[in-house]
């Protein structure tokens, strides 16, 4: 089945701990996206990446990194400089970069909680 | 400046009765605009995409939406509820140039009444 794994479902972190979150696709789509969503609120763009080894910031990108050493993979570090982490991580990918008329197809997200 | 607003944080409707979640948009050109689906905790769901094809696009489970450039809105319609339909929707615009971006809207969560 092609489609867009993430993991862990759910990820606990203790404070001043750095996190990864895990995005992997076999759909062959050259983009990929890191969206943030709190409760109540629409999805927010975090990174997002275009092909191999290149990728920009999003609108909240302070306290995130990544990478994207393979096609496939978009793996999202949540730092300890991010003030609020807590809360539902999507990765997303379409087929095409800078075409942002394609769809989207989503992962099933990772809830992050920060004790 | 691109936007879209859901004007309904939340609408509730009985099972069988027709669905209208409401979106307009704002863009200085044609946007694509889609409208995707969330069920509690998981990823979202593309439901039906307009492209500048045909203003009534038809989508999965019995949605569809029509594409009113005249009043810049792209409304999700269903004529008949049913309970798995509960969930959260999320209209989305987006451009057709690189330097263009993916806007969501806030979401309309949809209850459904036995």
């Amino acid at each position: 089945d092609g489609g867009i794994t993430q993991s862990p479902k759910y990820l606990f972190r203790k404070e001043g701990q750095n996190v990864t979150l895990s995005c992997e696709q076999n759909l062959n789509h050259d983009a990929m996206y890191w969206y943030r969503q709190d409760p109540g609120q629409g999805l927010r763009l975090i990174y997002y990446s275009q092909i191999v080894n290149d990728f920009q910031k999003g609108d909240i990108a302070e306290g995130y990194s990544v990478s994207r050493e393979k096609k496939e993979s978009f793996p999202l570090t949540v730092t300890s400089a991010q003030k609020n982490p807590t809360a539902f991580y999507l990765c997303a990918s379409s087929l095409r970069p800078g075409q942002t008329v394609d769809e989207q197809f989503f992962g099933p997200g990772t809830r992050l909680t920060v004790l | 400046a691109q936007s879209v607003t859901q004007l309904d944080s939340h609408v509730s409707v009985s099972e069988g009765t027709p669905v209208l979640l409401r979106c307009n948009y704002s863009s200085s050109y044609s946007p694509s605009l889609f409208w995707y689906v969330q069920h509690p905790n998981k990823g979202l769901q593309l439901l039906l995409k307009y492209t500048s094809a045909a203003t009534l696009v038809k989508g999965i489970n019995g949605f569809e939406a029509e594409f009113k450039k005249s009043e810049t809105s792209f409304h999700l319609t269903k004529p008949s509820a049913h309970m798995s339909d509960a969930a959260e929707y999320f209209c989305v615009s987006s451009g057709y140039s690189s330097a263009s971006k993916i806007i969501f809207g806030s979401g309309t969560r949809l209850s459904i009444r036995p």
